[in-house]
Formats: structure tokens, C-alpha cells, sequence
């Protein structure tokens, strides 16, 4: 079956624009998370969503980022007045549900800050 | 708290020969375990994970781990190494108190490296 989606696979960005990232979980999945990967470095997780729900926004690296998940499928991440800083790879992934360890991760979308 | 640490960035091996992959963990509790692994412009793919069953974990690609409670660690090994396996892996922990995201930590990764 259909694996997760994101959308774009590339955004290159003017500092100071917003720009909205893309996730399709797996049809199912209720639970859907989003991480950040910078040159170099690890995972960094940001926030997870149970259903239309995101309990902590504690991981959000700043009020510049938001995300919203709407009909307990697709997911957005904003990120408003773009940094440099804020260029990664942001990775998105789903789960049968929130007890479930088991991840199912989307290619990617590669973020630019010029 | 938990941690992971990957003790190396980079491992070099020839086709063939066998791999070892190291990562120890910290956490306070019982922890779920898992590898990742992650090809060039690829998404994370699950190669194996330990949730308090059998410690020797057969995962796909032939690659498996051991859960050492006492050493800490999680290393992952395959006996004989091909060119494809050359990815970015990553030992991730979880606590299960946390439950899904919120209790996952990423090691930094390692890179394989497969010499023909």
C-alpha cells in the first residue's frame, strides 16, 4: 500500500517567507509526528499529533513553527518569517496509534533558506 | 531522561566482511529499542526493534542486534556486508512512560561505508 507522503520533496526560500509543509500519513494511522533533521545531526523531534490532536508543542523549536492535522489525515507544518537556521530536512512519520513504536517515515521535504 | 550515543560517525568495511554497528543507551526504565536505517534521499525504513521480548533481534537484510542490559547497549552486526547496505543507520530508544514521539531520542547516526 501507499507509504507516507510529503510535499515538496524541495522548497528553496527567501528568508523572511513563510513556507507550509506537506505530510500524508498512512491511510489508518491515527498518530503522526514531525522531525527535523539538520546537517549533521540527528533527529530532532518537533511534535506529534494523536488524531486532529497535538498534546505537546514543547518540541517546536520556536513560535515561528506550527502545525495543524485536520480530519486525522494530512498534517501541515508552517514556518513563518524563515531563518537560515530553519534549513533541514524535515521528516514526517505515522503510527497505528501513539503506543505504537513502530514509525512508518515520508521521504522528506529538504528545506533552503536563502 | 534517555540517551543514545552512537560511538561512531563513520564505519568503513569491505564487501563481504562482517559489520558492527555500536550504540549504547541511558534511560531509566525498561527501553523499547530500535534501528533505522536511511538511504541516500530516502526515508527512514525500521531494520529491527527490542521491546522487552527475545534480546537477540532479527531484523531485515540479514542485519540483527543484542539488547545487553548490563553493557547498556544495542549494537547492530550483519555477517557479511554488501555494497547496498551502504546507508545512514540510526539507534533510537524510547521510553516507554512517554509512549509514542514524545519518548523517542535519535542517536546522531553512523555512516556505512562499503569498500568494493
Amino acid at each position: 500500500g501507499a507509504g507516507v507522503s510529503q510535499s515538496p520533496s524541495n522548497k528553496v526560500t527567501e528568508k523572511g517567507k513563510d513556507v507550509e509543509l506537506r505530510c500524508d500519513p498512512i491511510s489508518g494511522h491515527t498518530a503522526l509526528y514531525w522531525y527535523r533533521q539538520s546537517l549533521g545531526q540527528g533527529l530532532e523531534f518537533l511534535i506529534y499529533f494523536q488524531g486532529n490532536s497535538a498534546p505537546d508543542k514543547s518540541g517546536l523549536p520556536s513560535d515561528r513553527f506550527s502545525a495543524e492535522r485536520t480530519g486525522g489525515s494530512v498534517s501541515t507544518l508552517t514556518i513563518q518569517r524563515t531563518q537560515q537556521e530553519d534549513s533541514a530536512v524535515y521528516l514526517c512519520a505515522s503510527s497505528w496509534n501513539r503506543d505504537t513504536y513502530e514509525q512508518y517515515f515520508g521521504p522528506g521535504t529538504r528545506l533552503t533558506v536563502t | 531522561a534517555q540517551s543514545v550515543t552512537q560511538l561512531d560517525s563513520h564505519v568503513s568495511v569491505s564487501e563481504g566482511t562482517p559489520v558492527l554497528l555500536r550504540c549504547n543507551y541511558s534511560s531509566s526504565y525498561s527501553p523499547s529499542l530500535f534501528w533505522y536505517v536511511q538511504h541516500p534521499n530516502k526515508g527512514l525504513q525500521l531494520l529491527l526493534k527490542y521491546t522487552s521480548a527475545a534480546t537477540l533481534v532479527k531484523g531485515i537484510n540479514g542485519f540483527e542486534a543484542e539488547f545487553k542490559k548490563s553493557e547498556t547497549s544495542f549494537h547492530l552486526t550483519k555477517p557479511s556486508a554488501h555494497m547496498s547496505d551502504a546507508a545512514e543507520y540510526f539507534c533510537v530508544v524510547s521510553d516507554p512512560t512517554g509512549g509514542g514521539a514524545d519518548g523517542l531520542t535519535f542517536g546522531k547516526g553512523t555512516h556505512l561505508i562499503i569498500q568494493p
